[in-house]
Order: structure tokens, then sequence, then C-alpha cells
């Protein structure tokens, strides 16, 4: 099956600066990358995803990039603001496992003002 | 609906009782999926659905673990003589289809405490 790998585990920054979280998996037949928001107490929610076509994808302040040839993708948040203080999870579909997502153990960011 | 609906939002259950935890998916999504999130911890698979069916029951933790899903649409999962290891947020979610294309829309989790 599909294994993902996700670093850092904790990430802080300080209000403005930009943060990057990068995953890692396995399958090579993966073709869609989600990234989910899960705030402190809430529900993960699907913030950007990237299909296996293209290599970047941005909207407003966050970005995906891939890199197939590799097999890593990472989240880029620029300009980070307290608001996007969470828990953020990479996720990579299996091709082996039908096409259930395998997620990663997720990252939390800790924006400072 | 709108979203994923979960209920109950939060359940307290004696040790060694059993609990059913529902989940409503968004209408028209073929694919169900639950998951176990203890405190400060990542997803934990369980099982999921592809309509009524259930592909991959992988992650049920025991055999006190059950889920079903009827008419293509809600889903229940099931913990027989709860323990107090079962205390966790369960998840659920839906997607369009099962497949390698799409993403999940989570509920708001079902918050179960075994004491």
């Amino acid at each position: 099956g599909e294994n993902v790998e996700q670093h850092p585990s904790t990430l802080s920054v300080q209000e403005g600066d930009s943060a990057v979280i990068k995953c890692t998996y396995s399958d090579s037949a993966s073709n869609y990358f989600p990234w989910y928001k899960q705030e402190l107490g809430k529900r993960p929610q699907l913030i950007i995803d990237i299909r296996s076509n293209v290599g970047e994808k941005k909207d407003q302040r966050i970005a995906v990039t891939l890199n197939k040839t590799a097999k890593h993708f990472s989240l880029h948040i620029t300009e980070t603001q307290p608001e996007d203080s969470a828990v953020y999870f990479c996720a990579a579909p299996s091709y082996t496992n039908a096409g259930k997502s395998t997620f990663g153990d997720g990252t939390t960011l800790t924006v400072k003002p | 609906g709108a979203g994923v609906s979960q209920s109950p939002s939060n359940k307290v259950t004696e040790k060694g009782k059993d609990v059913e935890l529902r989940c409503d998916p968004i209408s028209g999504h073929t694919a169900l999926y639950w998951y176990r999130q203890s405190l400060g911890q990542g997803l934990e698979f369980l099982i999921y659905f592809q309509g009524n069916s259930a592909p991959d029951k992988s992650g049920l933790p025991s055999d006190r673990f059950s889920a079903e899903r009827t008419g293509g649409s809600v889903s229940t999962l099931t913990i027989q003589r709860t323990q107090q290891e079962d205390s966790a947020v369960y998840l659920c979610a839906s997607s369009f289809r099962q497949g390698m294309n799409y993403g999940y829309t989570f509920g708001s989790g079902t918050r179960l405490t075994v004491v």
C-alpha cells in the first residue's frame, strides 16, 4: 500500500514569514494530492489539491508543488497569519488500495504574532 | 445534505456498554470513510464503504468494532463492550466516489468518552 511521510511534525514561524511542509509518497501511480487543514477542535477541511498533470497550483497565499519524479509534494504558505495556525495533513491515494487515501501524520503549524 | 452530518456530537458511556455512531454523507457521495483521532494525534483509518459494500475493513481495531451502510447513504459505526482506550473523536468523511481523484469532506465528528 501507500506510505506517506510528512515533515516537519511541528513548525513555528513568525507572522509574515513563509511556511513549507513536505510529504513524500511511495506509490508511483498516485495522481492526486490534497492538503487538509484542521483547526483546534474542528474537522479537517480540504484547502488545496493538485493533480499529477501540473507541477504547481496556487490559491492566494497557499500553493502546492509536486515533483512526481522524486515522489514528493509540498504545501507553501506565504505571509503567514495567526489564523493559519492549525494542523495540516497531506494525503495520497494508492492505486494498489483502490484509491483510498493514506494521510500523513500531520504538521502542527504555529504562527506567532 | 449540504455537508457530512455526524451524531451524536458527544457521547459519554460507561465501560462495557455498546455505542452507535451515525454518519450521514453528502447526498450523491458514494464513498464513505470512518477515521479515529485521539487527542493530538493523526487520522487512524478504520473502514470505508463504496456504496453499501466495505472493501477495506483492515483498520478496525478489534472484533468489537463493526460498521454498516444501508441504501448507499447513512452509515453506523458500532462499538461493543467499550473500553477506555476507545475514547477518541470518530470522524466520518465522504467523497464523490472511491477513486484516485477525489478529496474528502469530513463531518464534525463524534467525541466518545468511555468512563
